[in-house]
């Protein structure tokens, strides 16, 4: 069983709607992350928080909006997505997001996404 | 520059073989390096981590791997394959980036076992 939470697993929208996706995570870490995973794609990263804050974006499109309400809990909203964001979307968390540390991931489920 | 090649997009064995999976990395500093598994509709699973210390590092399910600084390499291996290994496998290396650690993924390598 993962440590890492993610809600829903499977999304289904339209390039007008708006959604979000939920991660959760109760190991005390301290870092969050998100990952965009094509079929048969590596997983390839769009956000870093560490300590809450946006410590990497990795020139993500602005339809993809995070948010890092707590230390445990993360958020990615979608607006406007095109068909070509369909994906599986992985949110990870690390012991420590800074230089301290090996930084190993522990991901979740991941949130299929289907962009209609 | 970190990045990790994975040798082989699909490798195929038998039950009971041994499972012999290739990754190559480049780094300019001393590499911290992981081996991953996905299975179908699901997240990654971190099977093991190499962090400087023994060379040969154990993981779980059997599976362990061989830092070789000499070959760049860190091949993951097991002795004996079984049908529910057969998943995607992918190979990490840690990279910093403005201060702040995250892992740079090898293209993964689909491994299937036959009976």
């Amino acid at each position: 069983d993962t440590e890492v939470t993610q809600t829903p697993k499977h999304l289904v929208m339209g390039m007008t709607n708006k959604k979000s996706l939920k991660c959760e995570q109760h190991m005390g870490h301290r870092a969050m992350y998100w990952y965009k995973q094509k079929a048969k794609k590596p997983p390839e990263l769009m956000f870093v928080y560490s300590y809450e804050k946006l410590s990497i974006n990795e020139s993500v499109p602005s339809r993809f909006s995070p948010e890092c309400p707590n230390s445990s809990l993360l958020n990615l909203h979608l607006h406007a997505l095109q068909p070509e964001d369909s994906a599986l979307y992985l949110c990870a968390s690390s012991p420590t997001g800074n230089l301290g540390g090996a930084g190993e991931l522990f991901f979740g489920e991941g949130s299929r996404l289907t962009v209609l | 520059a970190q990045s990790v090649t994975q040798l082989g997009s699909h490798v195929s064995v038998s039950e009971g073989a041994l499972v012999l999976l290739r990754c190559n990395y480049s780094s300019s500093v001393p590499p911290y390096l992981f081996w991953y598994v996905q299975y179908p509709n699901q997240g990654l699973q971190l099977l093991l981590k190499y962090t400087s210390a023994a060379t040969l590092v154990k993981g779980i399910n059997g599976f362990e791997a061989e830092f070789k600084k000499s070959e760049t390499s860190f091949h993951l291996t097991k002795p004996s394959a079984h049908m529910s290994d057969a998943a995607e496998y992918f190979c990490a290396v840690r990279a910093i980036s403005g201060g702040y650690n995250k892992l740079i993924f090898g293209a993964g390598t689909r491994l299937a076992v036959h009976p």
